[in-house]
């Protein structure tokens, strides 16, 4: 199992362009999560999914889209890049998103946005 | 509003020292606390994870601790190594409510010297 896997590592965005960071999971999860983690700051959530077709927002969800189409895939889209957005973006899943379960987490997408 | 202070924001510590994280929460209603670590240019991975019920959960040299009258939990890494340096997360999970919403300190960064 390759787990969470993210692409891409890093990228660097002008300010107004759009990019879509993607994420996938091979562990058969309904739930997937995208949480932005700025420095010393706790990772905030941005929008999260529940299975294929269902999606809701997180703490954070201005200026960021999500599609879950599949159980596997949970892009996280932006469509006017602005500094604020400078941030590392993490996705996660888990089985079901309850009780003790564990959430499983990606290596991460570092976004500089200029 | 929920919240996760942890302390200190960082440490250095000799190999095969001990030490001791601490972390304070104001969430409610709460659900369980877990523990994550969290390598340099990695996703969170979790250490421990402890209802209100249990008072300490270990896994190797990391010995977590919870006190939920006085809302705090302490992470103890016993004997480091130098693979120990990372970050480590204090996270409150608030609720029962699907999404597993979950509240993120802003970590302790620790750095193990030989």
């Amino acid at each position: 199992n390759a787990g969470v896997t993210q692409t891409p590592k890093f990228r660097i965005l002008k300010i107004g362009q759009s990019m879509t960071l993607q994420c996938t999971q091979d562990m058969n999860h309904n739930y997937m999560y995208w949480y932005r983690q700025d420095p010393g700051m706790g990772l905030k959530l941005i929008y999260y999914s529940v299975g294929a077709g269902i999606t809701d927002k997180g703490e954070v969800p201005n200026g960021y889209n999500v599609s879950r189409s599949t159980t596997e895939d949970f892009p996280l889209r932006l469509e006017l890049a602005a500094p604020s957005q400078t941030s590392v973006y993490f996705c996660a899943s888990s089985a079901t998103g309850l009780g003790l379960e564990t959430q499983y987490f990606g290596p991460g997408t570092r976004l500089l946005v200029l | 509003k929920n919240q996760v202070e942890q302390s200190p924001q960082s440490l250095i510590i000799l190999e095969g020292k001990n030490c001791t994280l601490q972390c304070n929460y104001t969430v409610s209603p709460f659900s369980n606390l877990r523990w994550y670590k969290q390598d340099t240019g990695r996703g969170p991975v979790s250490l421990t994870i402890m209802t209100f019920s249990e008072n300490t959960k270990s896994n190797g040299r990391y010995t977590a601790t919870l006190d939920a009258d006085t809302k705090q939990s302490s992470l103890h890494i016993t004997a480091s190594q130098l693979s120990d340096s990372a970050s480590y997360i204090c996270v409150v999970s608030v609720g029962k409510a699907a999404g597993n919403k979950l509240t993120f300190g802003g970590g302790t960064r620790v750095l193990v010297k030989p």
